[in-house]
């Protein structure tokens, strides 16, 4: 019954491919988001979905692509990977009232370019 | 200035010590002042929140907040080898899921038998 899932936990790949991550929340949130947690452990915001709807996009690459099926769930594409792109990517998920403290992580997803 | 700073540590305490973890931030607009802990290899989780300067009380631990010093601090008290993770403090601006969460870089915490 875990809350917040993502898949794969580890995902090593060489610089140039594409690569999915699939996140999955079963507490009924109506909000979601993608971070990224670089090397020296700074956690920072990309995406957020509410709804479906994306409601904050920062500034990362177009070779990142988000995308919402439905509410419960958040993918997270990324075309022609590079070195940089290594990280540990969470997604997390909220009720859109509190979604400004109160989130929810996953595991996390470790990817690594080679 | 960067917005959030953080001690990165490592802080290695014995058990039963009290741990002060603390964060400073240059943002005015923050309105909610939070902790979350992050165990090795896992997602961070919510320790406690609070949106006014003050004291909040959780148990062993105590969030504190000083909005005209632009500072926050975690209490931890008779602490436990459990406590040993990595404290993140984090700040949002308002309480909606538009709001986006500012993390510090986290404080490494070790707590020795």
């Amino acid at each position: 019954d875990t809350a917040v899932s993502q898949t794969p936990k580890y995902l090593v790949t060489q610089m140039g491919n594409d690569k999915s991550i699939k996140c999955e929340q079963n507490l009924g949130h109506d909000t979601m988001y993608w971070y990224k947690q670089d090397s020296k452990k700074f956690l920072k915001i990309m995406f957020s979905y509410n709804n479906k709807e994306l409601i904050i996009n920062e500034t990362v690459p177009n070779r990142f692509s988000p995308k919402s099926p439905d509410k419960a769930h958040l993918n997270l594409h990324i075309n022609s990977l590079e070195l940089g792109d290594s990280a540990v990517y969470f997604c997390a998920s909220s009720q859109a009232t509190r979604g400004g403290r109160e989130q929810y992580f996953g595991p996390g997803t470790r990817l690594t370019v080679t | 200035q960067k917005e959030v700073e953080q001690d990165p540590g490592p802080l290695s305490v014995p058990e039963g010590a009290i741990v002060s973890l603390n964060c400073t931030y240059s943002n005015s607009a923050f309105q909610y002042f939070m902790w979350y802990r992050q165990y090795s290899r896992k997602g961070p989780e919510l320790l406690m929140y609070t949106y006014s300067s003050g004291n909040k009380e959780d148990g062993r631990f105590t969030a504190q907040v000083d909005k005209s010093s632009k500072y926050i601090s975690l209490f931890i008290r008779d602490s436990q080898p459990s406590d040993s993770a990595t404290y993140l403090c984090a700040f949002s601006p308002g309480y909606s899921s538009a709001s986006k969460i500012i993390f510090g870089s986290g404080t490494r915490l070790s707590i020795r038998p």
